[in-house]
């Protein structure tokens, strides 16, 4: 499978807990997104990379949320000291180079927290 | 401050008519947009995207139009099919050389196909 792949599909944590999650991208693609979509919302942007560099933030993005693409290459999204509204669906996407083109998104990884 | 609007949060058709879903935007930098299909517990899969340039794009069934006078965009699925049903989200994008190519998206809408 060439796809978007993230992990895990679903995480359950309580309260005050760190938690990461990863995302492999399609490998020649060197764009990587993170958004977030929550319940009746579409996808909302969060950061994006190209290589290894983040180049933009979202606001939504508070000081507890960190990622990374330390080779260009997967990357990781860190949610430290969880809240419940942090409860939503995390998505990567990809996309290559800087053309104007669709972008393609993983499963997802559902998180909840109690 | 939504700039990508889709009004109608879900729409019911039979089986082999069309479905119509449609999308407003704001933000009159925008030149590239995308209409995405989400099953549930899925990631959002590429339908079909057309730019600005153009006012309408053909894919199989699924055909996008766009007015930018209007700041409209429509998607139209002939037949429509039970495995049609799913969220539609529009998405559009803009950005210049180099500069961040992010989308925006819409809140979506349900389309749900009767056999």
């Amino acid at each position: 499978d060439t796809g978007v792949s993230q992990d895990p599909r679903h995480k359950i944590t309580k309260r005050g807990q760190n938690v990461t999650f990863r995302c492999d991208p399609i490998s020649e693609h060197n764009r990587l997104y993170w958004y977030r979509q929550t319940l009746g919302q579409g996808p909302e942007f969060l950061t994006y990379f190209q290589n290894e560099a983040q180049l933009e933030k979202s606001r939504l993005l508070s000081d507890r949320f960190s990622a990374e693409r330390p080779k260009g290459s997967f990357s990781t999204l860190e949610i430290q000291r969880t809240e419940q509204g942090d409860s939503a669906m995390y998505l990567c996407a990809s996309t290559r180079g800087s053309q104007k083109t669709e972008a393609f998104f993983g499963q997802g990884t559902r998180l909840t927290v109690v | 401050d939504q700039q990508v609007k889709q009004n109608s949060p879900s729409l019911s058709v039979q089986e082999g008519r069309i479905s119509i879903l449609n999308c407003d935007y704001t933000n009159s930098m925008f030149d590239y947009f995308l209409w995405y299909k989400k099953y549930p517990a899925e990631g959002p899969t590429f339908l079909i995207s057309i730019s600005s340039i153009k006012d309408k794009n053909e894919d199989g069934r699924f055909t996008v139009f766009l007015n930018k006078s209007a700041k409209h965009l429509s998607l139209h699925i002939v037949p429509s099919q039970p495995g049609d049903s799913a969220v539609y989200f529009c998405a559009a994008l803009w950005g210049s050389g180099g500069s961040n190519y992010k989308l925006t998206f819409g809140k979506g809408t349900l389309l749900t196909v009767n056999p």
